[in-house]
């Protein structure tokens, strides 16, 4: 069946790169995406990557790919207090009636400290 | 500004009582989703409506209703038959076909007393 797996906690020093991971089962995901949340908020869409890529950046941001290994990985560069939150990784899949949906992990919590 | 709107943010309720949570989004969206969050669990799918007037169970829809009878509102009604109801709620939206790139409220904190 479908399954994403996160490990749920992080600590990193400011300034040092985070690097987040993450396992998927569904070799057939087109997509895979990482979404923050932030305390007591909603998710909002990081970034995503193409399941024939093995590696996007979009600034401090780099995800890596290995669909071989079904590994998903989220670079954060020069991590900041602000980056303090928790970090979803989804696949997506497909609901009985056609539709696309997404499924995510238990989500990784990153706590920054100085 | 286009975006998302629940409420209540947090509400309390008594045992044996139905709540119902709002969920209005201005993006003109067609999908609507409810998600469930509990510590350490991640989300999981209560309901989920691709258009007006149609909606389907996700994979935790017992003890849940929900109705879609305005492309703006996807409002979900927890009632005394969920057992476990006190959690995070969170409501999405997405253009159709583009499940992956979700649009979330800022939740709603349900605790039942």
């Amino acid at each position: 069946g479908e399954d994403v797996e996160q490990s749920l906690f992080l600590s990193v020093r400011e300034g040092d790169s985070s690097v987040i991971n993450c396992t998927y089962t569904d070799s057939s995901s087109t997509y895979l995406y990482w979404y923050k949340q932030e305390p007591g908020a909603g998710l909002q869409l990081l970034t995503y990557i193409f399941s024939n890529m093995d590696m996007k950046q979009d600034q401090r941001l780099t995800v890596l790919l290995n669909k071989k290994d079904k590994h998903l990985s989220l670079r954060i560069a020069d991590t900041q207090t602000g980056d303090s939150a928790i970090y979803f990784c989804a696949e997506s899949g497909m609901f009985s009636g056609g539709y696309n949906k997404l499924i995510f992990g238990a989500g990784t919590r990153l706590a920054v400290h100085p | 500004d286009g975006g998302i709107t629940q409420s209540p943010k947090y509400l309390f309720r008594k045992e044996g009582q139905n709540v119902t949570l709002s969920c209005e989004q201005n993006l003109n969206h067609d999908a609507m989703y409810w998600y469930r969050q509990d510590p350490g669990q991640g989300l999981r799918l209560i309901y989920y409506s691709q258009i007006v007037n149609d909606f389907q169970k996700g994979d935790i829809a017992e003890g849940y209703s929900v109705s879609r009878e305005k492309k703006e509102s996807f409002p979900l009604t927890v009632t005394s038959a969920q057992k476990n109801p006190t959690a995070f709620y969170l409501c999405a939206s997405s253009m159709a076909g583009q499940a992956g790139e979700l649009f979330f409220g800022e939740g709603s904190r349900l605790t039942v007393l």
